[in-house]
This record gives C-alpha cells, structure tokens and sequence, in this order.
C-alpha cells in the first residue's frame, strides 16, 4: 500500500508570495490533517479534514487555509507569505474510525521563504 | 489550552542501554496517546495507546498509559544506533467530532557504538 505523499518537497519562495501545497493520503484513509513543524515551535496543529469539511484549526491565521476534494485528496495554500513561515510542513492521514485513529505521516515539505 | 511535556530533552547512551522516555499530559476531552520516531524525515508511528496500564509491545520497544496521573513511558531496552531519533509524545483531544494532535517537544536520544 503507498504510503502517504506529499508534493513538491522543496519550496523556495519570497516574501508576500502565495504557496499551494499537496497531500495525497493512503488510499482508504478519509482523515487528512496538516502540521508545520519548525525547530523553535515543534510540530504544530494547522488544521484537519473529513470528508472535504473542514473539521478543526488550529490557532493559526486566516493567511492558512485549506481544502479536501472527494477524493480525500488535500491542499493547504498559505497567502501573503513572512520569513517565519519558513518550515517543513508535514500532512498526516487516517482512517479516522474508532479502531484506526493512528495518523501516518507524509515526508513533508520543506518551504523556505526569502 | 492542552499542554503535552516530554522528558528528558535529550539523552545520550550507549548501545545496550535500556532508555525510559517521559511523557505527560494536559488536555481536555482526551482521546488517544501516540508515540512516534523521527529521524531525519517524517515521524514515523510506533504505537497508540488509550487504556491504562495495558503495555503496548513492538521488539525491544514498549510503552505504557496512566491517564490517573496523565502520563506515558516509553521504554527501549538493548539500544541499538538505529534507535537514534527524535521521540516525540502526541496526544489526541477530540472537540466535538474532530480530531487534534498536540504534541511534545520531542526528546532527541542519540545511542553512542
């Protein structure tokens, strides 16, 4: 079974651009949710997924968003980008039901912004 | 606001060693505890645990739930270089119907030949 992918894996953008990350989940996994993950914060919770409804965020602000098509696949877009937006950014999928809640992570992508 | 603290922050041994790894928790509507390895990518999962006092085994690595006094181990006994990687401690809240991951800070255990 493949695993959880992620697209492009290195990003360099500047200042004030926008970016749009992907996300495709294990197959049969409904559940996606996103994490950004710098040295000084850890990993932190952005927002997650279910069924292309947004089902919680994190506190982080509206310059991050996101989406989920029917086909469980994600993107997390991120608008007028700052230096510290710098991280990898990481996405996790789930089957999301209440035997299988383990998330298994994607290899990330690691946006660097000048 | 849920807080998840790992100890210690890092950790050097040797190989053969047993190392204990500390987690513990505060969080609201708590769901689940996950335990993951990161190397030099993604974390990658090791084990989930939900009920207290039933150890949950994989090899040489085992761990362990107390949700009466909110905390977790996990213990790696006949540490090999291989084991050296980041840990990192999550816990699960579920507000309302959806789900959240907060999680530690890691502890960075390096295993010295």
């Amino acid at each position: 079974k493949a695993g959880v992918t992620q697209t492009p894996r290195y990003l360099i953008k500047t200042r004030g651009q926008q970016v749009t990350l992907s996300c495709s989940p294990i197959s049969g996994h409904r559940s996606v949710s996103w994490y950004q993950q710098t040295p000084g914060q850890g990993l932190q919770f952005l927002f997650e997924y279910f069924s292309e409804t947004q089902r919680n965020k994190g506190n982080f602000p509206g310059r991050f968003s996101g989406r989920q098509f029917s086909n469980s696949r994600s993107e997390m877009n991120v608008s007028t980008l700052e230096l510290g937006d710098s991280a990898l950014y990481l996405c996790a999928s789930s089957l999301a039901q209440p035997s299988s809640y383990e998330q298994y992570f994607g290899p990330g992508t690691r946006l660097t912004v000048t | 606001e849920d807080k998840v603290v790992q100890s210690p922050l890092s950790l050097v041994v040797h190989e053969g060693d047993t190392v204990t790894l500390n987690c513990s928790y505060e969080v609201t509507n708590f769901r689940s505890l996950l335990w993951y390895k990161q190397e030099k990518k993604a974390p990658t999962f090791l084990f989930m645990l939900t009920s207290s006092g039933i150890e949950k085994k994989s090899g040489r690595l085992s761990s362990i739930l107390d949700k009466k006094e909110l905390f977790s181990i996990l213990n790696i006994t006949a540490t090999q270089t291989g084991d050296s990687a980041v840990y990192l401690c999550a816990v699960e809240a579920t507000p309302g119907s959806a789900r959240q991951l907060t999680f530690g800070s890691g502890t960075q255990l390096t295993v010295l030949p």
